[in-house]
Protein backbone atom coordinates (compact mmCIF):
# COMPACT_ATOMS: atom_id res chain seq x y z
CA UNK A 1 0.00 0.00 0.00
CA UNK A 2 1.23 3.45 -0.35
CA UNK A 3 2.67 5.98 2.37
CA UNK A 4 2.64 9.34 2.22
CA UNK A 5 5.66 10.67 4.71
CA UNK A 6 6.24 14.41 5.96
CA UNK A 7 9.14 15.96 8.37
CA UNK A 8 9.75 17.48 10.41
CA UNK A 9 5.88 17.06 12.53
CA UNK A 10 6.44 20.65 14.27
CA UNK A 11 8.78 23.43 13.86
CA UNK A 12 9.60 27.01 15.30
CA UNK A 13 11.74 29.19 13.78
CA UNK A 14 13.18 32.60 13.69
CA UNK A 15 12.29 35.37 10.83
CA UNK A 16 14.77 35.52 8.26
CA UNK A 17 16.06 32.15 9.16
CA UNK A 18 16.25 29.15 5.93
CA UNK A 19 13.48 26.35 5.77
CA UNK A 20 13.40 22.94 4.09
CA UNK A 21 10.30 20.23 4.59
CA UNK A 22 10.73 17.47 3.19
CA UNK A 23 7.40 14.52 1.81
CA UNK A 24 8.47 10.97 0.50
CA UNK A 25 5.91 8.91 -1.20
CA UNK A 26 5.96 4.67 -0.64
CA UNK A 27 4.50 2.13 -2.50
CA UNK A 28 3.71 4.30 -5.99
CA UNK A 29 5.85 5.46 -8.92
CA UNK A 30 6.12 8.15 -10.75
CA UNK A 31 3.38 10.27 -8.37
CA UNK A 32 1.75 13.74 -9.19
CA UNK A 33 3.00 15.80 -5.82
CA UNK A 34 1.25 18.65 -3.82
CA UNK A 35 2.62 21.04 -1.51
CA UNK A 36 -0.28 22.77 0.25
CA UNK A 37 -0.72 25.61 3.07
CA UNK A 38 -3.18 25.70 5.28
CA UNK A 39 -3.46 28.60 7.34
CA UNK A 40 -6.07 29.25 10.39
CA UNK A 41 -9.30 29.92 9.54
CA UNK A 42 -8.62 29.76 5.97
CA UNK A 43 -9.02 26.41 3.63
CA UNK A 44 -6.03 25.15 1.71
CA UNK A 45 -3.82 27.30 -0.70
CA UNK A 46 -2.07 25.04 -3.04
CA UNK A 47 1.89 26.09 -3.27
CA UNK A 48 3.60 24.12 -5.61
CA UNK A 49 2.70 20.61 -8.06
CA UNK A 50 5.27 18.45 -9.45
CA UNK A 51 4.09 16.06 -12.54
CA UNK A 52 7.71 14.63 -12.42
CA UNK A 53 11.46 14.89 -11.45
CA UNK A 54 12.56 18.39 -12.12
CA UNK A 55 9.35 19.53 -13.01
CA UNK A 56 7.56 22.04 -10.77
CA UNK A 57 4.71 24.53 -11.12
CA UNK A 58 4.02 27.24 -8.70
CA UNK A 59 0.88 28.39 -7.66
CA UNK A 60 0.90 31.37 -5.84
CA UNK A 61 4.33 34.26 -6.17
CA UNK A 62 5.74 33.74 -2.47
CA UNK A 63 9.55 33.64 -1.29
CA UNK A 64 8.98 29.67 -0.84
CA UNK A 65 10.13 27.15 -3.62
CA UNK A 66 9.71 23.59 -4.24
CA UNK A 67 11.95 20.44 -5.45
CA UNK A 68 11.73 17.32 -6.63
CA UNK A 69 14.99 15.99 -6.57
CA UNK A 70 13.82 12.11 -7.00
CA UNK A 71 10.62 10.14 -7.90
CA UNK A 72 8.84 10.23 -4.58
CA UNK A 73 10.64 13.07 -2.69
CA UNK A 74 9.38 16.59 -2.70
CA UNK A 75 11.18 19.53 -0.50
CA UNK A 76 9.29 22.71 -0.04
CA UNK A 77 12.51 25.33 1.01
CA UNK A 78 12.83 29.31 1.42
CA UNK A 79 16.24 31.34 1.54
CA UNK A 80 14.36 33.76 4.19
CA UNK A 81 11.22 32.99 6.38
CA UNK A 82 8.36 35.45 6.92
CA UNK A 83 6.06 36.04 9.68
CA UNK A 84 2.91 35.44 7.27
CA UNK A 85 4.95 31.79 6.42
CA UNK A 86 3.27 30.10 9.24
CA UNK A 87 0.76 27.49 9.06
CA UNK A 88 0.41 24.19 8.65
CA UNK A 89 2.20 22.63 5.54
CA UNK A 90 0.18 19.42 3.66
CA UNK A 91 1.99 17.31 1.14
CA UNK A 92 0.02 15.22 -0.89
CA UNK A 93 0.04 12.62 -3.76
CA UNK A 94 -2.47 11.49 -6.87
CA UNK A 95 -1.35 9.07 -9.23
CA UNK A 96 -2.49 10.93 -12.11
CA UNK A 97 -3.44 14.75 -12.95
CA UNK A 98 -6.89 14.42 -13.68
CA UNK A 99 -9.84 12.01 -12.16
CA UNK A 100 -7.60 10.36 -9.37
CA UNK A 101 -7.87 10.39 -5.88
CA UNK A 102 -5.56 12.88 -3.80
CA UNK A 103 -4.07 11.62 -0.54
CA UNK A 104 -2.11 13.54 2.25
CA UNK A 105 0.57 13.41 4.64
CA UNK A 106 0.34 14.61 8.50
CA UNK A 107 1.54 17.52 7.82
CA UNK A 108 4.42 19.98 9.74
CA UNK A 109 3.15 22.58 11.77
CA UNK A 110 5.69 25.92 11.30
CA UNK A 111 5.48 28.57 13.40
CA UNK A 112 7.52 31.52 12.47
CA UNK A 113 8.79 33.79 15.19
CA UNK B 1 -11.74 31.16 -10.83
CA UNK B 2 -13.30 28.30 -9.00
CA UNK B 3 -14.80 29.22 -5.72
CA UNK B 4 -16.01 26.45 -3.38
CA UNK B 5 -18.32 27.12 -0.41
CA UNK B 6 -18.86 24.99 2.48
CA UNK B 7 -22.34 26.09 4.78
CA UNK B 8 -22.45 25.88 7.65
CA UNK B 9 -19.34 26.66 9.07
CA UNK B 10 -19.72 25.03 12.51
CA UNK B 11 -22.18 22.04 13.17
CA UNK B 12 -22.82 20.26 16.71
CA UNK B 13 -25.23 17.65 16.29
CA UNK B 14 -26.49 15.01 18.79
CA UNK B 15 -25.05 11.08 18.87
CA UNK B 16 -27.19 8.97 16.11
CA UNK B 17 -29.10 12.22 13.87
CA UNK B 18 -28.39 12.08 10.52
CA UNK B 19 -26.88 14.90 8.88
CA UNK B 20 -26.45 16.77 5.77
CA UNK B 21 -23.08 18.75 5.02
CA UNK B 22 -23.42 21.17 1.62
CA UNK B 23 -20.59 21.91 -0.64
CA UNK B 24 -21.51 24.66 -3.38
CA UNK B 25 -18.84 25.57 -6.13
CA UNK B 26 -19.19 28.54 -8.79
CA UNK B 27 -17.74 26.20 -12.17
CA UNK B 28 -19.55 23.22 -12.89
CA UNK B 29 -16.69 22.39 -15.11
CA UNK B 30 -14.76 20.13 -12.59
CA UNK B 31 -13.80 16.42 -13.00
CA UNK B 32 -14.20 14.99 -9.98
CA UNK B 33 -14.99 16.05 -6.21
CA UNK B 34 -13.67 14.78 -3.11
CA UNK B 35 -14.65 14.86 0.62
CA UNK B 36 -12.27 15.03 3.08
CA UNK B 37 -12.13 14.31 7.08
CA UNK B 38 -9.44 16.39 9.33
CA UNK B 39 -8.96 16.12 12.55
CA UNK B 40 -7.24 18.79 14.65
CA UNK B 41 -3.46 19.13 13.49
CA UNK B 42 -3.55 15.99 11.33
CA UNK B 43 -3.55 16.05 7.63
CA UNK B 44 -6.60 15.10 5.44
CA UNK B 45 -8.15 11.89 5.26
CA UNK B 46 -9.95 11.07 1.96
CA UNK B 47 -13.84 9.53 2.71
CA UNK B 48 -15.70 9.31 -1.23
CA UNK B 49 -14.56 10.77 -4.64
CA UNK B 50 -17.15 11.51 -6.97
CA UNK B 51 -16.51 11.31 -10.80
CA UNK B 52 -17.69 13.70 -12.55
CA UNK B 53 -19.95 11.64 -14.63
CA UNK B 54 -21.47 9.99 -11.33
CA UNK B 55 -24.32 11.10 -9.04
CA UNK B 56 -23.45 9.50 -5.76
CA UNK B 57 -21.01 7.38 -3.63
CA UNK B 58 -21.48 5.38 -0.60
CA UNK B 59 -19.18 4.31 1.82
CA UNK B 60 -20.56 3.03 5.44
CA UNK B 61 -22.63 4.90 6.70
CA UNK B 62 -21.63 8.22 4.50
CA UNK B 63 -23.39 8.86 0.98
CA UNK B 64 -22.07 11.42 -1.38
CA UNK B 65 -23.67 12.81 -3.78
CA UNK B 66 -23.06 15.20 -6.87
CA UNK B 67 -25.07 17.73 -8.73
CA UNK B 68 -22.35 19.09 -11.25
CA UNK B 69 -24.85 21.37 -13.62
CA UNK B 70 -25.97 23.45 -10.37
CA UNK B 71 -23.01 23.06 -8.58
CA UNK B 72 -23.49 21.39 -5.50
CA UNK B 73 -22.43 18.21 -3.62
CA UNK B 74 -23.83 16.99 -0.02
CA UNK B 75 -22.33 14.86 1.99
CA UNK B 76 -24.54 12.29 4.09
CA UNK B 77 -23.65 11.02 7.64
CA UNK B 78 -26.11 8.38 9.13
CA UNK B 79 -26.72 7.82 12.90
CA UNK B 80 -23.55 10.08 13.54
CA UNK B 81 -21.46 8.50 16.41
CA UNK B 82 -19.09 10.62 18.52
CA UNK B 83 -15.71 9.54 16.43
CA UNK B 84 -17.51 11.43 13.32
CA UNK B 85 -16.69 14.69 15.59
CA UNK B 86 -14.00 16.76 12.72
CA UNK B 87 -13.77 18.82 10.16
CA UNK B 88 -14.94 18.36 6.57
CA UNK B 89 -13.59 19.46 3.67
CA UNK B 90 -14.74 19.33 -0.33
CA UNK B 91 -12.57 19.61 -3.03
CA UNK B 92 -13.37 20.11 -6.97
CA UNK B 93 -10.47 19.31 -9.50
CA UNK B 94 -10.41 20.92 -12.92
CA UNK B 95 -6.61 21.64 -13.30
CA UNK B 96 -5.72 21.16 -9.96
CA UNK B 97 -7.52 21.19 -6.19
CA UNK B 98 -9.80 24.19 -5.30
CA UNK B 99 -10.82 23.40 -1.33
CA UNK B 100 -13.69 24.58 0.89
CA UNK B 101 -12.81 26.08 4.18
CA UNK B 102 -14.85 23.08 6.21
CA UNK B 103 -17.70 22.35 8.44
CA UNK B 104 -16.67 21.72 11.85
CA UNK B 105 -18.81 18.95 13.12
CA UNK B 106 -19.45 18.42 16.73
CA UNK B 107 -21.68 15.09 17.86
CA UNK B 108 -22.35 15.37 20.99
CA UNK B 109 -22.42 12.10 23.31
Amino acid sequence: SQTIHQWPATLVQPVGSPLSLECTVEGTSNPNLYWYRQAAGRGLQLLFYSVGIGQISSEVPQNLSASRPQDRQFILSSKKLLLSDSGFYLCAWSAGPVGYEQYFGPGTRLTVT
Amino acid sequence: KQEVTQIPAALSVPEGENLVLNCSFTDSAIYNLQWFRQDPGKGLTSLLLIQSSQREQTSGRLNASLDKSSGRSTLYIAASQPGDSATYLCAVRRNQFYFGTGTSLTVIP
